[in-house]
């Protein structure tokens, strides 16, 4: 099946600075890419998704980029403030998947 | 206002007991999902369900028994708790078959 992997596990950032989160998946099937943001005790919130024929995407100061070749997808944060402080995940699936895959997550933390 | 509602939030619970997680969502989604984060495994699908019928189920265990009794409601039994089931079970909706993802705010259990 689908294998999804994330990195970093961890980013610690300052305020101002970007921060780069990339997933690598496995299935060349897969047809839709999303991030989510999940704050301290809350579920999980849709940032963005795309799909399969989107390069490149960007949203109130967050840039998805999409290299289908690699099966690399990043996320990229520009200009992080420290409400951006939260764990991220990566998710994906297939062409009549059922369900999405998620990353193993990456806890990114903003400091003034 | 949140749309979609997950009762308790927290949960203690005895090993050997049964517990009912209940789930209802009031964004008109056809198609629901349960979902379990743990340390272990970040963010696991378990159960799929459209129009109130089983889609797919990734749950190996029995003991896990989802049951929708109105369109809107998707509650999770589980049976014969253990401690491995501490969890915080997150459910979701989706209005595009699973494309993107609606969360609760979860339910944390702790079998003790």
């Amino acid at each position: 099946g689908e294998q999804v992997e994330q990195r970093p596990p961890h980013l610690s950032v300052r305020e101002g600075d970007s921060a780069i989160i990339i997933c690598t998946y496995t299935d060349s099937a897969t047809a839709y890419f999303s991030w989510y943001k999940q704050e301290a005790g809350a579920g999980l919130q849709l940032l963005m998704s795309v799909l399969s024929n989107v390069d490149r995407k960007e949203e109130q100061g967050l840039t998805v980029l999409l290299n289908k070749k690699d099966k690399r997808l990043s996320l990229n944060l520009t200009a992080a403030h420290p409400g951006d402080s939260a764990v991220y995940f990566c998710a994906v699936t297939y062409q009549g998947g059922r369900a999405l895959i998620f990353g193993t997550g990456t806890t990114v933390s903003v400091s003034p | 206002d949140p749309k979609i509602i997950q009762k308790p939030k927290y949960l203690v619970a005895v090993t050997g007991s049964e517990k009912i997680l209940i789930c209802e969502q009031y964004l008109g989604h056809n198609a629901m999902y349960w979902y379990r984060q743990s340390a272990k495994k970040p963010l696991e699908f378990m159960f799929s369900y459209s129009y109130q019928k089983l889609m797919d189920n990734q749950t190996a265990s029995s003991r896990f028994q989802p049951q929708s009794s109105k369109k809107n409601h998707l509650d999770l039994q589980i049976t014969a708790l253990k401690p491995d089931d501490s969890a915080t079970y997150f459910c979701a909706s989706s209005p595009d078959s699973g494309n993107t993802l609606y969360f609760g705010e979860g339910s944390r259990l702790i079998v003790v």
